[in-house]
């Protein structure tokens, strides 16, 4: 099946800078990366998304880059804000809304 | 328009035990999957139902089983708790399509099993 690796775990930025998450995915087949942004106790909620014929999409401060042929996808925020602060995750999905998630980045803005 | 709503929101089982929990999509949706979320971890797909059958499965054990009723609801139920079982258990709805569409999830039901 597919696996999603995501990196930093964990990311430390002072508020105005600039933050950038990576996943790849090993399945070639995936053709749909959601990334959702999860608050303590909260539901993930979706941020951005991207689908596999498009190679950036962008979103007032949030894009989101995808490399097909190396099969990785990246989430940028810019002009981070002390909000941004929440943990982060990708997916891909292969078919049939059937989503792997990454394992988390926990981003943290310093006011 | 709601949302997707889970119930109950916290409970607390022992080894076991027996849980069933609920969801109602969003409105519109008709294909319901289940999440289970880990302390520190990504969420991790269960099945999902669609059209009142289970049309994929996750690699968890048999005792875990779900079903789907006519108005597109959910139930996941899980026999003999284990301690490892306590986790967030997250519905997610979206509409059926072969290509990737956005799932929307509910708040979650946090399950301690002591």
């Amino acid at each position: 099946g597919e696996n999603v690796e995501q990196h930093p775990s964990t990311l430390s930025v002072q508020e105005g800078d600039s933050a950038v998450i990576k996943c790849t995915y090993s399945d070639s087949a995936s053709n749909y990366f959601p990334w959702y942004k999860q608050e303590l106790g909260k539901r993930p909620q979706l941020i951005i998304d991207i689908r596999s014929n498009v190679g950036e999409k962008k979103d007032q401060r949030i894009a989101v880059t995808l490399n097909k042929t190396a099969k990785h996808f990246s989430l940028h925020i810019t002009e981070t804000q002390p909000e941004d602060s929440a943990v982060y995750f990708c997916a891909a999905s292969v078919s049939f809304n059937k989503f792997y998630f990454g394992s988390g980045t926990k981003l943290n803005v310093k006011p | 328009d709601a949302g997707v709503t889970q119930s109950p929101t916290h409970l607390i089982k022992t080894r076991g035990q027996q849980v069933t929990l609920r969801c109602s999509p969003k409105s519109g949706h008709d294909t319901v999957s289940w999440y289970q979320q880990a302390l520190g971890q990504g969420p991790q797909f269960i099945f999902q139902y669609y059209e009142e059958e289970e049309r994929q499965r996750g690699n968890f054990p048999d005792r875990f089983s779900g079903h789907q009723f006519p108005n597109y609801s959910s139930e996941l139920n899980v026999n003999a708790l284990l301690l490892g079982d306590s986790a967030l258990y997250l519905c997610a709805s979206s509409l059926a399509s072969t290509t990737g569409n956005t799932i929307y999830f509910g708040e979650g039901s946090w399950l301690t099993v002591v």
